[in-house]
């Protein structure tokens, strides 16, 4: 089955405490992305990837850090937690060409940060 | 840089009448595509449809249409035929060259369909 997955589902941590969410993709999908849902905000763009080893900002890059070392997995790692990263969080990916630019989503990712 | 406005917070209709929810743009790119997204209850984001800015008609796909006024910067999703199932948030987006690179959401628009 086609998807993209996120895990963990559900986190609570505390401030500074190192996090990283995984996600992967089983779609051989060029395009992988990240954000972050707030109620009031819609969904604001985190990082994205346009292939293995290109990654860039998106609207709101502060305090977070990715990585594309496969082009399967696109981990989103928070190196600090601060409460104001509590938010619920989706991966996408999508194909770079030949398509309408699609996303398909991950479930989210509710983290909590205390 | 790139903005996408939806100024209708929640949405009201008649289960099997038709809805509009608006969305207003505003890009320097040439080329850009514009997107909805439908979210449920349970939080999956699920793709409705897609418009390119240089497709001459507007997009269908089933029961959707979206409603494309370049000049007018508009991006009006139509749902025909409400149903109960469509009670959801609405999100309207837009990235240059159609889907790649930076991904500009709205803040959503909530609809509830009425039996």
């Amino acid at each position: 089955e086609a998807q993209v997955t996120q895990n963990p589902r559900y986190l609570i941590t505390v401030t500074g405490k190192k996090l990283t969410v995984t996600c992967s993709q089983n779609m051989n999908h060029e395009y992988m992305s990240w954000y972050r849902q707030d109620p009031g905000l819609g969904l604001r763009q985190i990082y994205y990837s346009m292939n293995v080893e290109v990654t860039d900002k998106g609207d709101v890059p502060e305090g977070y850090k990715v990585s594309r070392k496969e082009k399967r997995n696109f981990p989103l790692i928070l190196e600090s937690p601060s409460p104001n990263q509590t938010s619920l969080y989706f991966c996408a990916s999508s194909l770079l060409s030949g398509s309408t630019g699609e996303q398909y989503f991950g479930p989210g990712t509710r983290l909590t940060v205390t | 840089a790139q903005k996408i406005t939806q100024t209708q917070p929640g949405m009201f209709v008649q289960e099997k009448e038709a809805v509009t929810l608006d969305c207003t743009y505003d890009t320097s790119d040439q080329s850009y595509g514009l997107f909805w997204y439908k979210q449920p209850s349970s939080g999956e984001m699920i793709f409705l449809i897609y418009q390119g800015s240089y497709d001459e008609q507007n997009a269908t796909e089933g029961r959707y249409s979206l409603n494309f006024q370049k000049a007018r910067k508009s991006a009006n999703l139509v749902i025909s035929a409400s149903q109960l199932g469509d009670s959801a948030m609405y999100f309207c987006a837009m990235s240059p060259s159609g889907g790649y690179q930076k991904v500009t959401f709205g803040i959503g628009t909530k609809l509830q369909v009425i039996p």
